[in-house]
């Protein structure tokens, strides 16, 4: 069973319009971490949000929000006010075990390609 | 710039050549890991290492090897490249304390094609 699905593989939003993107996740451990990484057309993997297991509120970073519901396995990412450069593949990752573990593996998603059209 | 260095950026093999994807990183970071990008596929983890000395497998180990012998230090090897070798490879590190612990910093990224 895939540890992390990520069923949109393309999403489209115009311009300055939110946009969610879904992650569903597989554990039994009740440590985890849930990340999210964005990939530009030129590449690199850039780090955008995490969410522990057991923090109490949704994380947030800018225009980025990440709305987990633990009792669902949803950590979805969230984009405020789209802009052209949020163009780009998105990863969701799942680490099992307690931050700063030496043991959990990082789990990804298959990605969604999110376009931003004017 | 700290972060991550990978080379080469790009390399083709003949099938049953062996090469090393070199990585480093000026971090001070204890957990390094290779993945490769395969498209439709995500990111699948080869190799991961906890800290000098120290290596395990990922979900792909296969056809790969890896040794670290210092924190900065992670190569990758293929032994004898195979057409289904031919993948973007990623290098990434991460420190496990503080707030940024388990983030991973990713190098640039090496695309290998194995004819």
């Amino acid at each position: 069973a895939q540890k992390i699905t990520q069923t949109q593989p393309g999403m489209f939003v115009q311009e300055k319009e939110a946009v969610t993107l879904d992650c569903t996740y597989d554990t039994s451990d009740p440590s985890y971490g849930l990340f999210w990484y964005k990939q530009p057309s030129s590449g690199e993997m850039i780090f955008l949000i995490y969410q522990g297991s057991y923090d109490q509120q949704n994380a947030t970073e800018g225009r980025y929000s990440l709305n987990f519901q633990k009792a669902r396995k949803s950590a979805n990412l969230v984009i405020s006010a789209s802009q052209l450069g949020d163009s780009a593949m998105y990863f969701c990752a799942m680490r099992e075990g307690k931050r700063g573990s030496t043991l959990g593996r990082l789990y990804f998603g298959r990605g969604t390609q999110l376009t931003v059209w004017p | 710039n700290a972060g991550v260095t990978q080379t080469p950026k790009f390399q083709v093999l003949k099938t049953g050549q062996s090469m090393t994807l070199q990585c480093a990183q000026d971090m001070n970071h204890e957990y390094m890991s290779w993945y490769r990008q395969d498209p439709g596929m995500g990111l699948r983890l080869i190799h991961y290492s906890v800290g000098a000395g120290i290596t395990d497998q990922g979900e792909v180990p296969n056809g790969y090897n890896v040794s670290r012998s210092t924190t900065e230090d992670f190569p990758l090897r293929l032994l004898s490249a195979a057409p289904s070798q031919t993948s973007v490879y990623f290098c990434a590190s991460s420190s496990t304390r503080g707030s940024g612990a388990n983030v991973l910093t990713f190098g640039a990224g090496s695309r290998l094609t194995v004819l």
